[in-house]
């Protein structure tokens, strides 16, 4: 099928290593932060979200922080597996609006 | 959670002619919204589908050329009008649930020849 993120970043890791996927956001007054999954020929899928008022967030295999002083993101992936492999987004938020501002994504591959 | 269908899932269509993509959710959603993704791009919002009344247009985007509609709580269109191969990409439907979380449909994968 039809791939997205082609032309995007891409991170290769070993299977069984831990990745970690950056993301610089561009506004200040942004408080909301949700890293998305996008698998090929499916739309995101959210993984983990973190609100400005803290700098770090653990879901199962997953770490999100947030380093609001320059404007930083990353999302840590424990133990990489080949379902791991997609295209990953942040997207920034601010309170009282429903508007997402998504990052140029990321492609992670995991190698075998 | 909230279930989004996408019809069509691809099309392929000439230069000139007009699209248009449904969505629909299988539950009550708070908003809905149209997003664009260019090959190897990120996520742009078009578009927030207003029920009952003309959509919230971002900049850069028209209702002359993406009208949209939102008869009901659970159901959206999208047309792209007057197609050119630069509008080749995948439009997905997004909603906000009654529980104020982000979902993406599977995604219209257009093609214009």
């Amino acid at each position: 099928g039809e791939s997205v993120g082609l032309h995007l970043p891409t991170l290769s890791v070993q299977e069984g290593d831990n990745s970690i996927i950056n993301c610089a956001y561009s506004n200040s007054a942004s408080d909301y932060f949700i890293w998305y999954k996008q698998e090929s020929g499916k739309g995101p899928q959210f993984i983990i979200d973190i609100r400005s008022n803290m700098d770090k967030r653990q879901g199962q295999r997953v770490t999100v922080l947030l380093n609001k002083t320059v404007k930083h993101l990353s999302l840590q992936i424990a133990a990489t597996q080949p379902g791991d492999s997609a295209v990953y987004f942040c997207a920034e938020n601010t309170s009282g609006t429903y508007k997402y501002i998504f990052g140029t994504g990321t492609r992670l591959k995991v190698l075998a | 959670s909230a279930v989004i269908s996408q019809k069509p899932s691809r099309d392929i269509c000439q230069r000139g002619t007009s699209l248009t993509i449904q969505c629909q959710v299988d539950s009550q959603v708070t908003m809905m919204f149209w997003y664009r993704q260019q090959p190897g791009q990120s996520l742009t919002l078009i578009a927030t589908a207003n029920q009952g009344s003309e959509a919230t247009y971002e900049s850069g985007f028209v209702i002359d050329k993406f009208p949209i509609s939102r008869p009901n709580l659970t159901f959206s269109t999208l047309t792209v009008s007057n197609m050119s191969p630069e509008d080749s990409s995948i439009y997905l439907c997004s909603v906000v649930s009654l529980d104020y979380e982000q979902y993406f449909g599977p995604g219209t994968r257009l093609t214009v020849t």
